[in-house]
């Protein structure tokens, strides 16, 4: 069982709020991961951290920012929600050798009025 | 992403086997994976293979590698109505995980 948590779970918001979604993981796992995914369909890495003050975008575009202060939290922050940020938001940390294999947490589902 | 493919759906009756298959292109990858997730919730960890093996079982798990076609598969033994999820392939390259759209796995009793 990972040890990965997500908070809030569920998120209504309106148009303009700023949000931060938190994640945390108490495995010591220096890399971390955002992905995000729509109903149905595949994930996409918005973006990742191989440890504290190292943040990358990952291959698809996002106005949400992350910061990577303690190993163990990753929060994602939209400064400004909007509709088209309404989706599953899903966190999900690794160690590094050997086999890489991601755990995850339960995900955030957002949704922007 | 598009660089890994997998069929949307399967149906398949309580008892029977279940046969995911997924296809990937790059000849590089070193880990390849399958995740569950049930609905509403995150991503599970099924099981993994390295690319140096041909095969790995785990319970009802079991995992077929075919390099050469880069083809990797995942059959479920006596499938239960719990097995009903999206169960994902996905490939370890590049320092990333690439992962396929998802099979919609739909146990009828």
């Amino acid at each position: 069982e990972a040890d990965i948590y997500q908070t809030p779970r569920y998120l209504v918001i309106g148009t303009g709020k700023k949000i931060t979604l938190e994640c945390s993981q108490t495995m010591g796992h220096d890399k971390m991961y955002w992905y995000q995914q729509d109903p149905g369909m595949e994930l996409h890495l918005i973006h990742y951290s191989y440890g504290v003050n190292s943040t990358e975008k990952g291959d698809l575009s996002s106005e949400s920012t992350v910061s990577r202060i303690r190993t163990e939290h990753f929060p994602l922050t939209l400064e400004s929600a909007r509709p088209s940020h309404t989706s599953q938001y899903l966190c999900a940390s690794s160690a590094d050798r050997p086999q890489e294999t991601q755990y995850f947490g339960p995900g955030t589902r957002l949704l922007v009025l | 992403g598009e660089d890994v493919e997998q069929s949307l759906f399967l149906s398949v009756r309580e008892g029977d086997s279940s046969v995911i298959n997924c296809t990937y292109t790059d000849s590089s990858s070193t880990y390849l994976y399958w995740y569950k997730q049930e609905p509403g919730a995150g991503l599970q960890l099924l099981t993994y293979i390295f690319s140096n093996m041909d095969m790995k079982q785990d319970q009802r798990l079991t995992v077929l590698l075919n390099k050469k076609d880069k083809h990797l598969s995942l059959r479920i033994a006596d499938t239960q109505t719990g097995d009903s999820a999206i169960y994902f392939c996905a490939e370890w390259v590049d320092y990333k995980l690439s992962f396929g759209a998802g099979t919609t796995v739909t146990v009828r009793a």
